[in-house]
């Protein structure tokens, strides 16, 4: 069971927005404001999103926003394109003895 | 570019050692924090090890602690996980990952470049 809980799997259309949730602890994602979504397409690696809660990194489309409220922090992609299509995992700064903690990963479908 | 290539994945029986390493460039390798993350087969990501930028600390997630050893060559910008007792459980692609930004390695705040990862596979 992964620390952070994110929902298995989401879909919309092409043009459409969706968001993904994220729910921690006080510990973690309430606690801080470190936390960072990753996109992975199959067989290829990670690649950074979202960091800071809401901050992109260069080159990433603007498509892509993150917030926060609580325990809970949420990934929205505007204007879905197909490409978009992968699996999505947050991940937060965490208090605990471990340096961060990630959720169990979500799976974006582009219908 | 800053790249991240991890060498070193295979099959190895439960019990046997592996060593991973992680060739850098592109960027100054003594500057960063780097991480070990794994994803086991069909499933999600898993923190396993860090090194600070000089080596001097290093920590492990609960269930490779005692058996994985992370470890960093500055002059060779290489990151190494020595991989000892492996299990099945330990089946995994393993990604290096540089820890951003370089300022403040006390705090995790996120991974901004990943390798392509390496496939270990524990099995007789």
């Amino acid at each position: 069971q992964s620390a952070l809980t994110q929902p298995a799997s989401v879909s919309g259309s092409p043009g459409q927005s969706i968001t993904i949730s994220c729910t921690g602890t006080s510990s973690d994602v309430g606690g801080y404001n470190y936390v960072s979504w990753y996109q992975q397409h199959p067989g290829k690696a990670p690649k950074l999103m979202i960091y800071d809660v809401s901050n992109r990194p260069s080159g990433v489309s603007n498509r892509f926003s993150g917030s926060k409220s609580g325990n809970t922090a949420s990934l929205t992609i505007s204007g879905l394109q197909a490409e978009d299509e992968a699996d999505y995992y947050c991940s937060s700064y965490t208090s605990s003895s471990t340096p961060c903690v990630f959720g169990g990963g979500t799976k974006l479908t582009v219908l | 570019q800053v790249q991240l290539v991890e060498s070193g994945g295979g099959v190895v029986q439960p019990g046997r050692s592996l060593r991973l390493s992680c060739a850098a460039s592109g960027f100054t390798f003594s500057s960063y924090g780097m991480h070990w993350v794994r994803q086991a087969p069909g499933k999600g990501l898993e923190w396993v090890a860090l090194i600070w930028y000089d080596g001097s600390n290093k920590y492990y997630a609960d269930s490779v602690k005692g058996r994985f050893t992370i470890s960093r060559d500055n002059s060779k910008n290489t990151l190494y996980l020595q991989m000892n007792s492996l299990r099945a459980e330990d089946t995994a692609v393993y990604y290096c990952a540089r820890q951003g930004p370089p300022d403040d390695i006390t705090i995790l705040r996120y991974f901004d470049y990943w390798g392509q990862g390496t496939l270990v596979t524990v099995s007789s």
